[in-house]
C-alpha cells in the first residue's frame, strides 16, 4: 500500500531559527496536505498543494510540492513558540476518487524561547 | 468549514467493557472518516462512514471489533467493542474534501480513551 514518508521524527529550536521538514511518498501523488496538531490538540488542516513545483506561503510558512509529485516540504522562517506542535503531510491513498488520507509519521517541533 | 462536536472527550474503561464515541457535524457530508491515534503517533484511518451503506474498513480493522453507525448525513458513531489496553489511544473523526474548505479535512476533538 501507499506509503508516505517524513523526515525528521522530531526537531528542537531555538526561537527565531528555522525549521523545515520533508515528506516523501512511494507513489505519484495528486495532491498533498499539511496539517498542524498542537499538543493535545487534534489536527488543523494547513494547506492543500496540487501542481508539480507548486509553492505557496502562509506568512512565515513556504509550502513546496517537487516537481514528480511524489516529495513535499515545510518550511518555517524565524520560528515562534506558537510553532510548536507537530506537522504531518498526508497523501490521498492511491485509486481514482479516493477521499481517504494516509498521514506521515509526523515531525515534532519543539521551540525553545 | 464544517465544525464538529465529539464526545466523549476522554474515558477511562475496564477491560472487556465497550464504549461509544459520537460525532456529530453542523452540515450534512457524505463520509466521515475514523482515525486512531496512538500516543505520540501518526493517524492511522479504521475506516470510512458513508449514509446508508456499510463502513469500508481498513486493513487490520474488522466491523465487529469497531462497528459503526452513520444513521444520517450529520451524524455518526464509532464502538470500540471488547477493548484491551491495547486500546488505549486517541479517536478522531473527521470530515472533508470538499471546495469550500479548500479540501482540507476537518477534525473533531478527539476521544482519549485508557482501558485499565
Amino acid at each position: 500500500g501507499q506509503q508516505v514518508m517524513q523526515i525528521p521524527q522530531y526537531q528542537h529550536v531555538q526561537e527565531g531559527e528555522d525549521f523545515t521538514t520533508y515528506c516523501n511518498s512511494s507513489t505519484t501523488l495528486s495532491n498533498i496536505q499539511w496539517y498542524k496538531q498542537r499538543p493535545g490538540g487534534h489536527p488543523v488542516f494547513l494547506i492543500q498543494l496540487v501542481k508539480s513545483g507548486e509553492v505557496k506561503k502562509q506568512k512565515r510558512l513556504t509550502f513546496q510540492f517537487g516537481e514528480a509529485k511524489k516529495n513535499s516540504s515545510l518550511h518555517i522562517t524565524a520560528t515562534q513558540t506558537t510553532d510548536v506542535g507537530t506537522y504531518f503531510c498526508a497523501g490521498p491513498n492511491s485509486g481514482a476518487g479516493s477521499y481517504q488520507l494516509t498521514f506521515g509519521k509526523g515531525t515534532k517541533l519543539s521551540v525553545i524561547p | 468549514s464544517a465544525v464538529i462536536s465529539q464526545k466523549p472527550s476522554r474515558d477511562i474503561c475496564q477491560r472487556g467493557t465497550s464504549l461509544t464515541i459520537q460525532c456529530q457535524v453542523d452540515s450534512q457530508v457524505t463520509m466521515m472518516f475514523w482515525y486512531r491515534q496512538q500516543p505520540g503517533q501518526s493517524l492511522t484511518l479504521i475506516a470510512t462512514a458513508n449514509q446508508g451503506s456499510e463502513a469500508t474498513y481498513e486493513s487490520g480493522f474488522v466491523i465487529d471489533k469497531f462497528p459503526i453507525s452513520r444513521p444520517n448525513l450529520t451524524f455518526s458513531t464509532l464502538t470500540v467493542s471488547n477493548m484491551s489496553p491495547e486500546d488505549s489511544s486517541i479517536y478522531l473523526c473527521s470530515v472533508g474534501g470538499r471546495r469550500d474548505t479548500n479540501y482540507g479535512y476537518t477534525f473533531g476533538s478527539g476521544t482519549r480513551l485508557t482501558v485499565v
